[in-house]
Protein backbone atom coordinates (compact mmCIF):
# COMPACT_ATOMS: atom_id res chain seq x y z
CA UNK A 1 0.00 0.00 0.00
CA UNK A 2 1.66 3.20 -1.15
CA UNK A 3 1.02 5.50 1.38
CA UNK A 4 3.10 8.64 -0.58
CA UNK A 5 2.29 8.74 -4.23
CA UNK A 6 4.45 10.26 -7.43
CA UNK A 7 2.03 9.26 -10.18
CA UNK A 8 4.31 10.87 -12.68
CA UNK A 9 7.78 8.64 -13.29
CA UNK A 10 8.99 11.46 -15.42
CA UNK A 11 8.76 15.13 -16.33
CA UNK A 12 10.46 17.20 -18.89
CA UNK A 13 10.76 21.00 -18.90
CA UNK A 14 12.32 23.38 -20.87
CA UNK A 15 15.34 25.84 -19.37
CA UNK A 16 13.35 29.12 -17.39
CA UNK A 17 9.94 27.35 -17.27
CA UNK A 18 8.31 26.83 -14.00
CA UNK A 19 8.32 22.89 -13.08
CA UNK A 20 5.51 21.14 -10.88
CA UNK A 21 5.90 18.40 -9.65
CA UNK A 22 3.16 16.31 -7.60
CA UNK A 23 2.62 14.33 -4.69
CA UNK A 24 -0.48 12.56 -3.13
CA UNK A 25 -0.21 11.38 0.17
CA UNK A 26 -3.26 8.72 1.76
CA UNK A 27 -2.28 8.74 5.48
CA UNK A 28 -4.23 11.65 7.80
CA UNK A 29 -1.59 11.29 9.98
CA UNK A 30 1.26 12.74 8.23
CA UNK A 31 2.13 16.29 9.48
CA UNK A 32 5.36 17.09 8.25
CA UNK A 33 6.56 16.49 4.32
CA UNK A 34 9.95 16.75 2.77
CA UNK A 35 11.15 17.06 -0.91
CA UNK A 36 14.27 15.35 -1.32
CA UNK A 37 16.34 15.51 -4.83
CA UNK A 38 18.88 12.95 -6.12
CA UNK A 39 21.41 12.84 -8.84
CA UNK A 40 22.68 9.83 -10.04
CA UNK A 41 25.34 7.74 -8.05
CA UNK A 42 24.56 10.36 -4.96
CA UNK A 43 22.11 10.01 -2.07
CA UNK A 44 19.19 11.82 -1.89
CA UNK A 45 19.70 15.24 -0.33
CA UNK A 46 16.84 17.48 1.53
CA UNK A 47 15.82 20.16 -0.58
CA UNK A 48 12.77 21.48 1.23
CA UNK A 49 9.81 21.12 3.66
CA UNK A 50 6.66 21.74 5.38
CA UNK A 51 4.72 21.60 8.24
CA UNK A 52 1.02 21.02 8.20
CA UNK A 53 0.20 24.11 10.06
CA UNK A 54 1.23 25.55 6.82
CA UNK A 55 -0.14 25.70 3.06
CA UNK A 56 3.84 27.33 1.49
CA UNK A 57 6.99 27.35 2.12
CA UNK A 58 9.25 28.95 -0.37
CA UNK A 59 13.00 28.95 -0.23
CA UNK A 60 14.73 31.17 -3.98
CA UNK A 61 13.40 29.45 -6.24
CA UNK A 62 11.62 25.89 -4.69
CA UNK A 63 8.25 26.67 -3.08
CA UNK A 64 6.27 24.17 -1.64
CA UNK A 65 2.50 23.64 -1.50
CA UNK A 66 0.31 21.88 0.71
CA UNK A 67 -3.56 21.37 0.02
CA UNK A 68 -4.40 19.30 3.19
CA UNK A 69 -7.91 18.41 2.23
CA UNK A 70 -7.00 17.23 -1.13
CA UNK A 71 -3.85 15.49 0.47
CA UNK A 72 -1.89 17.06 -2.06
CA UNK A 73 1.51 18.93 -2.12
CA UNK A 74 3.61 19.99 -5.03
CA UNK A 75 7.16 20.85 -5.64
CA UNK A 76 7.45 24.49 -7.95
CA UNK A 77 10.85 24.96 -9.32
CA UNK A 78 11.06 28.73 -11.20
CA UNK A 79 12.60 29.05 -12.89
CA UNK A 80 13.88 25.60 -13.76
CA UNK A 81 17.58 25.51 -14.25
CA UNK A 82 19.44 22.36 -16.34
CA UNK A 83 21.36 21.58 -13.05
CA UNK A 84 17.72 21.04 -11.57
CA UNK A 85 17.49 17.63 -13.61
CA UNK A 86 17.44 14.96 -11.20
CA UNK A 87 14.97 12.49 -9.54
CA UNK A 88 12.62 14.21 -6.66
CA UNK A 89 10.95 12.06 -3.70
CA UNK A 90 8.32 13.12 -1.76
CA UNK A 91 8.19 11.91 1.71
CA UNK A 92 6.28 12.61 4.43
CA UNK A 93 5.92 11.47 7.99
CA UNK A 94 3.74 11.40 11.02
CA UNK A 95 6.22 13.97 13.65
CA UNK A 96 8.82 15.75 12.53
CA UNK A 97 10.95 15.83 15.23
CA UNK A 98 12.32 12.94 17.45
CA UNK A 99 14.19 10.13 17.47
CA UNK A 100 11.46 7.63 16.45
CA UNK A 101 10.46 9.68 13.17
CA UNK A 102 10.70 7.62 10.08
CA UNK A 103 9.54 8.62 6.83
CA UNK A 104 7.60 7.21 3.98
CA UNK A 105 8.81 8.17 0.20
CA UNK A 106 7.01 8.23 -2.86
CA UNK A 107 8.85 6.53 -5.79
CA UNK A 108 10.13 9.50 -7.16
CA UNK A 109 10.07 11.44 -10.09
CA UNK A 110 12.50 12.30 -12.79
CA UNK A 111 12.82 15.65 -13.97
CA UNK A 112 14.72 16.91 -17.47
CA UNK A 113 15.13 20.18 -17.85
CA UNK A 114 16.28 20.78 -21.47
CA UNK A 115 17.94 23.91 -22.82
CA UNK B 1 28.90 15.54 0.87
CA UNK B 2 26.88 14.28 3.30
CA UNK B 3 28.62 13.17 6.38
CA UNK B 4 27.41 9.80 5.93
CA UNK B 5 29.76 7.10 4.78
CA UNK B 6 28.35 3.34 3.21
CA UNK B 7 30.93 0.54 1.99
CA UNK B 8 30.97 -1.12 -0.38
CA UNK B 9 29.45 0.96 -3.08
CA UNK B 10 28.76 -1.82 -4.93
CA UNK B 11 28.16 -5.84 -4.09
CA UNK B 12 28.06 -8.32 -6.27
CA UNK B 13 26.90 -11.70 -5.14
CA UNK B 14 25.15 -14.93 -5.68
CA UNK B 15 21.92 -16.02 -4.65
CA UNK B 16 21.98 -17.94 -0.94
CA UNK B 17 24.67 -15.70 0.10
CA UNK B 18 24.99 -13.46 2.96
CA UNK B 19 26.78 -9.71 2.74
CA UNK B 20 27.32 -7.03 5.53
CA UNK B 21 26.47 -3.37 4.29
CA UNK B 22 28.55 -0.76 6.70
CA UNK B 23 27.62 2.73 7.29
CA UNK B 24 29.23 5.56 9.45
CA UNK B 25 27.17 8.27 10.31
CA UNK B 26 27.78 11.87 10.42
CA UNK B 27 29.66 12.93 13.31
CA UNK B 28 27.36 13.61 16.64
CA UNK B 29 24.11 11.88 14.78
CA UNK B 30 22.79 9.40 17.26
CA UNK B 31 20.30 7.86 14.92
CA UNK B 32 20.86 5.83 11.47
CA UNK B 33 18.58 4.69 9.60
CA UNK B 34 18.42 2.04 6.38
CA UNK B 35 16.33 2.11 3.24
CA UNK B 36 15.90 0.01 0.50
CA UNK B 37 15.27 1.34 -2.98
CA UNK B 38 14.41 -1.76 -5.56
CA UNK B 39 13.76 -0.64 -9.24
CA UNK B 40 10.77 1.24 -9.69
CA UNK B 41 10.19 1.69 -5.95
CA UNK B 42 10.68 4.25 -3.39
CA UNK B 43 12.97 4.24 -0.90
CA UNK B 44 11.72 1.79 1.50
CA UNK B 45 12.06 2.15 5.82
CA UNK B 46 13.70 -0.95 6.89
CA UNK B 47 15.17 -0.19 10.25
CA UNK B 48 16.12 2.66 12.74
CA UNK B 49 18.74 2.50 15.44
CA UNK B 50 19.07 5.03 18.14
CA UNK B 51 22.27 5.08 20.21
CA UNK B 52 22.91 1.18 19.57
CA UNK B 53 19.25 0.14 20.11
CA UNK B 54 16.60 -0.51 17.74
CA UNK B 55 14.04 2.19 17.68
CA UNK B 56 11.96 1.34 14.81
CA UNK B 57 11.06 -1.28 12.34
CA UNK B 58 9.98 -1.03 8.86
CA UNK B 59 9.35 -3.77 6.15
CA UNK B 60 12.64 -5.11 6.63
CA UNK B 61 12.91 -9.26 6.19
CA UNK B 62 13.09 -11.65 8.70
CA UNK B 63 16.40 -13.28 6.85
CA UNK B 64 17.92 -9.23 7.38
CA UNK B 65 19.22 -7.82 10.53
CA UNK B 66 21.07 -4.44 11.57
CA UNK B 67 22.63 -3.31 14.29
CA UNK B 68 24.65 -0.10 15.70
CA UNK B 69 27.71 -0.36 17.50
CA UNK B 70 28.91 1.81 20.29
CA UNK B 71 31.07 4.30 17.91
CA UNK B 72 27.95 4.22 16.36
CA UNK B 73 28.27 3.38 12.94
CA UNK B 74 26.19 0.35 11.42
CA UNK B 75 26.02 -2.76 9.85
CA UNK B 76 22.97 -4.37 7.55
CA UNK B 77 22.83 -8.11 7.42
CA UNK B 78 21.29 -9.66 4.26
CA UNK B 79 21.73 -13.69 4.07
CA UNK B 80 19.90 -16.27 1.95
CA UNK B 81 20.20 -13.63 -0.91
CA UNK B 82 17.30 -13.82 -3.26
CA UNK B 83 16.97 -12.01 -6.83
CA UNK B 84 14.77 -9.76 -5.61
CA UNK B 85 17.12 -8.26 -3.33
CA UNK B 86 19.12 -6.71 -5.59
CA UNK B 87 18.41 -3.01 -4.82
CA UNK B 88 20.05 0.30 -3.47
CA UNK B 89 20.23 0.30 -0.20
CA UNK B 90 20.66 3.75 1.93
CA UNK B 91 21.70 5.03 4.97
CA UNK B 92 21.00 7.92 6.64
CA UNK B 93 22.01 9.70 9.76
CA UNK B 94 19.56 11.98 11.72
CA UNK B 95 20.25 15.02 13.86
CA UNK B 96 18.40 16.28 16.41
CA UNK B 97 15.81 18.23 14.01
CA UNK B 98 15.21 15.13 12.18
CA UNK B 99 16.86 15.95 9.24
CA UNK B 100 17.78 13.24 7.50
CA UNK B 101 21.29 12.89 5.63
CA UNK B 102 21.73 10.08 3.83
CA UNK B 103 24.83 8.35 2.61
CA UNK B 104 25.93 7.35 -1.64
CA UNK B 105 24.17 3.60 -1.06
CA UNK B 106 25.22 0.78 -1.05
CA UNK B 107 24.43 -1.23 -4.83
CA UNK B 108 23.58 -4.93 -4.39
CA UNK B 109 23.11 -7.19 -7.26
CA UNK B 110 22.07 -10.47 -6.45
CA UNK B 111 23.16 -13.31 -9.51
Amino acid sequence: DQQVKQNSPSLSVQEGRISILNCDYTNSMFDYFLWYKKYPAEGPTFLISISSIKDKNEDGRFTVFLNKSAKHLSLHIVPSQPGDSAVYFCAASAGRAGTASKLTFGTGTRLQVTL
Amino acid sequence: DSGVTQTPKHLITATGQRVTLRCSPRSGDLSVYWYQQSLDQGLQFLIQYYNGEERAKGNILERFSAQQFPDLHSELNLSSLELGDSALYFCASSSHTGELFFGEGSRLTVL
